[in-house]
């Protein structure tokens, strides 16, 4: 069974650079299914920030795109993201989820790791 | 962009109800939907995808129909376990993922 576990610092400055990793359990991040990212403003809905392929391809939202990057570590079996130049509207619950092979919805998520944006 | 939107934003319901929430695009997306249940403190939950297509291990009291520009989910009779909010969820043309803004199912 395929697990997903989210780690990184909780508090990051403003101006800063966030930055998590997924670490992938029970599975191969090499398969044949993409990863993203995704977060959450406290009590606010659910916002897609990207997704990769173990090859390293990447998709991001447009609303973020110059701010983030996605990378993949295939010898430790995870992935991480990194949004620079952060503000107060940054601070959220970040998640990482498995994408369906159809690369259609998210089958399997993290638990969610909150991050602070706060001087 | 595909904007999706959600009706009701906020529903009150007893135990055993038939409950019904519409998702609506923008745009056509063709069966490019798919349903979440989000519990507080939880991560999301994959309940429908491909618009109505239940996910393993989902109890069949969910459902998902649609297909174009409206959605909807129906669960045919409440339980205690599903008070929590629901989010719909689709894929454009561009690959690019949006969800909707939620609705929250709460105790009558």
């Amino acid at each position: 069974q395929v697990q997903l576990q989210e780690s990184g610092p909780g508090l990051v400055k403003p101006s800063g650079t966030l930055s998590l990793t997924c670490a992938v359990s029970g599975g191969s991040i090499s398969s044949s299914n993409w990863w993203s990212w995704i977060r959450q403003p406290p009590g606010k809905g659910l916002e897609w920030i990207g997704e990769i392929y173990h090859s390293g391809s990447t998709n991001y939202n447009p609303s973020l795109k110059s701010r983030v990057t996605i990378s993949v570590d295939k010898s430790k079996n995870q992935f991480s993201l990194k949004l620079s130049s952060v503000t107060a509207a940054d601070t959220a619950v970040y998640y990482c989820a498995r994408i369906r092979i159809t690369r259609d919805a998210f089958d399997i998520w993290g638990q969610g790791t909150m991050v602070t944006v706060s001087s | 962009d595909i904007q999706l939107t959600q009706s009701p934003s906020f529903l009150s319901a007893s135990v055993g109800d038939r409950v019904t929430i519409t998702c609506r695009a923008s745009q056509g997306i063709s069966s490019y939907l798919a349903w979440y249940q989000q519990k507080p403190g939880k991560a999301p939950k994959l309940l429908i995808y491909a618009a109505s297509t239940l996910q393993s291990g989902v109890p069949s009291r969910f459902s998902g129909s649609g297909s174009g520009t409206e959605f909807t989910l129906t669960i045919s009779s409440l339980q205690p376990e599903d008070f929590a909010t629901y989010y719909c969820q689709q894929l454009n043309s561009y690959h690019l993922f949006t969800f909707g803004p939620g609705t929250k199912v709460d105790i009558k």
